[in-house]
């Protein structure tokens, strides 16, 4: 089956650790995407990558780290400069395309600080 | 920055209503989307609109988009149960050179209670 998945569902950090989520599509999408939600928030942007080895910031990139050496997987890493990294994170991925196409999600991380 | 912004926060209504939900936007956009996310899961796309179009259908969603207003809305016709969820609109913002390269930024969301 095509889609996108995210590894693992739940994460727990101690403080001062670096944690990486893992992010993998098999439907050939050129960009891929990292969102943060806290509860009862829309979704803010961490980073996106249009094409293998670019990636940008997105508006909360600080205390957060990527890479693109794969076009499938576009792992996230919360570094322990991330302050409050308690959240939901949702990865993305989409066709490019002059007139717009949908996204996919994944299912999401949960990532508690313990 | 958001660009998107819903609204209402939070809507609830009966079983068998309507329920029309608004989004705002502040730049150009190529196109706006609107998503459906069920509690603690990912986000399902539900509708895209670009920005030579009006208005769009799709079963019982309907949506709406005035760039001169740079807002589009969602109307869920006959509600139901099941349609309880947040949703969201996205804009799609070019960035870099790259042909078709896109930023895709999303708003706060409505949360949607239909109420059997």
């Amino acid at each position: 089956d095509g889609g996108i998945t995210q590894s693992p569902k739940y994460l727990f950090r101690k403080e001062g650790q670096n944690v990486t989520l893992s992010c993998e599509q098999n439907l050939n999408h050129d960009a891929m995407y990292w969102y943060r939600q806290d509860p009862g928030q829309g979704l803010r942007l961490i980073y996106y990558s249009q094409i293998v080895n670019d990636f940008q910031k997105g508006d909360i990139a600080e205390g957060y780290s990527v890479s693109r050496e794969k076009k499938e997987s576009f792992p996230l890493t919360v570094t322990s400069a991330q302050k409050n990294p308690t959240a939901f994170y949702l990865c993305a991925s989409k066709n490019s395309g002059t007139g717009g196409t949908e996204a996919f999600f994944g299912q999401g991380t949960r990532l508690t600080v313990v | 920055s958001q660009q998107g912004e819903e609204d209402p926060q939070a809507l609830s209504i009966q079983e068998g209503e309507n329920a029309t939900m608004n989004c705002s936007y502040k730049t150009s956009i190529n196109n706006l989307q609107w998503y459906r996310q069920n509690s603690g899961r990912g986000l399902v796309h539900l509708i895209l609109i670009r920005s030579n179009e009006r208005e769009k259908h799709s079963g019982r969603l309907r949506v709406t988009l005035d760039t001169s207003k740079k807002s589009s809305s969602l109307l869920i016709t006959a509600s139901r149960a099941a349609d309880t969820a947040s949703y969201f609109c996205a804009t799609d913002q070019s960035f870099h050179l790259i042909q078709g390269a896109q930023k895709l930024v999303f708003g706060q969301g409505t949360r949607l209670t239909i109420n059997p």
